[in-house]
């Protein structure tokens, strides 16, 4: 599975988009972009993922460039309740579980 | 949806005992993951089942770890003979068939070796 690079911290206004950008250069034609994001004392939640095409749920929106080796993970109207670390994971759909690591992560700090 | 479950929620132990952890996954989820989580890190992966049968187990996994799902509904983790390097957060995951990788994470057990 492709590793992935992501900034150790952002911050972002309550009511602004938060933008969270995620590297992976050497994503590979079969794997998916997944986001997580745990909050803090609580196990991750799912939030999103995607292959090549933009992906929009009501949780967030995923920005998949055309040459796939970035992403970005968009909320629209951040929270406080969005405080919380941010993963970005990139694993192919029948690839095994062995590889696949949360990394480190993006503390995002919503800022009222 | 009830949503997964584990118990306990807090272990401290001593050096050398063993200690158990349960996980009661979503009902209808036949796959369920352990993962292991220190403090500053990401969550590791240790084993994956497929109903009652364990597929993959990570090298992290040591022989003083065994993993169990008996009957395909909730499994168990045991560590015997704990370290104080065992000290950490076990987060366990469930997810449903044709969903990928689309996980269902408890709020985790933390286990405390003094």
């Amino acid at each position: 599975d492709a590793k992935t690079t992501q900034p150790t911290s952002m911050d972002c206004a309550e009511g602004r988009a938060a933008n969270l950008p995620c590297n992976h250069s050497t994503i590979s034609g079969n794997e998916y972009v997944y986001w997580y994001r745990q909050i803090h004392s609580q196990g991750p939640q799912y939030i999103i993922h995607g292959l090549k095409n933009n992906e929009t749920n009501e949780m967030a929106s995923l920005i998949i460039t055309e040459d796939r080796k970035s992403s970005t993970l968009i909320l629209p109207h951040a929270t406080l309740r969005d405080t919380a670390v941010y993963y970005c994971i990139v694993r192919s759909y029948s690839g095994g579980y062995q590889k696949v690591t949360f990394g480190i992560g993006t503390k995002l700090q919503v800022i009222p | 949806d009830t949503g997964v479950s584990q118990n306990p929620r807090h272990k401290i132990t001593k050096r050398g005992q063993n200690v158990t952890f349960r996980c009661d996954p979503i009902s209808e989820h036949n796959r369920l993951y352990w993962y292991r989580q220190t403090l500053g890190q990401g969550p590791e992966f240790l084993t994956y089942f497929q109903n009652e049968a364990q597929l993959e187990k990570s090298r992290l996994l040591s022989d003083r770890f065994s993993a169990e799902r008996p009957k395909g509904s909730f499994s168990t983790l045991e560590i015997q003979r704990t370290e104080q390097g065992d000290s950490a957060m076990y987060l366990c995951a469930s997810s449903r068939p044709g969903t990928g990788w689309e996980l269902f994470f408890g709020e985790g057990s933390r286990l405390t070796v003094l």
